[in-house]
């Protein structure tokens, strides 16, 4: 069974300060996908980022970066230089290849004061 | 380009009772999953629909069952409503075929069993 967890449920920043959140994952699967999802207030998910188990390359899109380690099952997300925007709830998910069941996390809520 | 639309957009129903939640995927999407969100709670996985048919399950019971038809929209239905049914709705639209595509979320539909 696959399982994520996000042991932060809430973090506040300052605006400017970067914010790291952590994603541990479980899986049997040997191909798998790893998600980071933001949900706003409104409610809508949207869609961040995407890794496959097949590269732990990590990158920076923007603001967002991520550091994805499969020695350890974590998926770990970055946001630099945090605005006020980014307030919201963000959720890690993992879906096996082939499905398009998303499993997700509990969700960290993520707090930037200005 | 439309995004994935759902409707109604906040619904009040009391125990007992039945609700179908609506759900237009994305253009050129054929695939839809539906998602519960109870509050405070990442979504959990209810059922996937492509061609007409069910394709995966999540843990929920057979009161919750739905439908997709030629246009590739669908339905979710619940039968017998619990309070513990109150959650948001979310509908999922993807493509299959090829590589994995992210899914793209609705706002979803907000429900109050009371």
């Amino acid at each position: 069974a696959q399982k994520v967890t996000q042991a932060q449920t809430e973090i506040s920043v300052v605006e400017k300060e970067d914010v790291t959140l952590d994603c541990v994952y479980e899986t049997r699967d040997t191909t798998y996908y790893l998600f980071w999802y933001k949900q706003p207030p409104s409610g809508e998910l949207v869609f961040l980022i995407r890794r496959n188990s097949f590269d732990e390359q990590n990158e920076i899109s923007g603001r967002y970066s991520w550091n994805f380690q499969k020695s350890t099952s974590s998926f770990n997300f970055t946001i630099t230089a945090s605005q006020v925007v980014d307030s919201a709830v963000y959720f890690c998910a993992l879906s096996e290849a082939g499905s398009n069941k998303l499993t997700f996390g509990g969700g960290t809520r993520v707090l930037v004061k200005p | 380009d439309a995004g994935v639309t759902q409707s109604p957009t906040h619904l009040i129903k009391t125990r007992g009772q039945q609700v179908t939640l609506r759900c237009s995927p994305k253009s050129g999407h054929d695939t839809v999953s539906w998602y519960q969100q109870a509050l405070g709670q990442g979504p959990q996985f209810i059922f996937q629909y492509y061609e007409e048919e069910e394709r995966q399950r999540g843990n929920f019971p057979d009161r919750f069952s739905g439908h997709q038809f030629p246009n590739y929209s669908s339905e979710l239905n619940v039968n017998a409503l619990l309070l513990g049914d109150s959650a948001l709705y979310l509908c999922a639209s993807s493509s299959r075929g090829g590589s994995y595509n992210e899914q793209f979320f609705g706002p979803g539909t907000r429900l109050t069993v009371l």
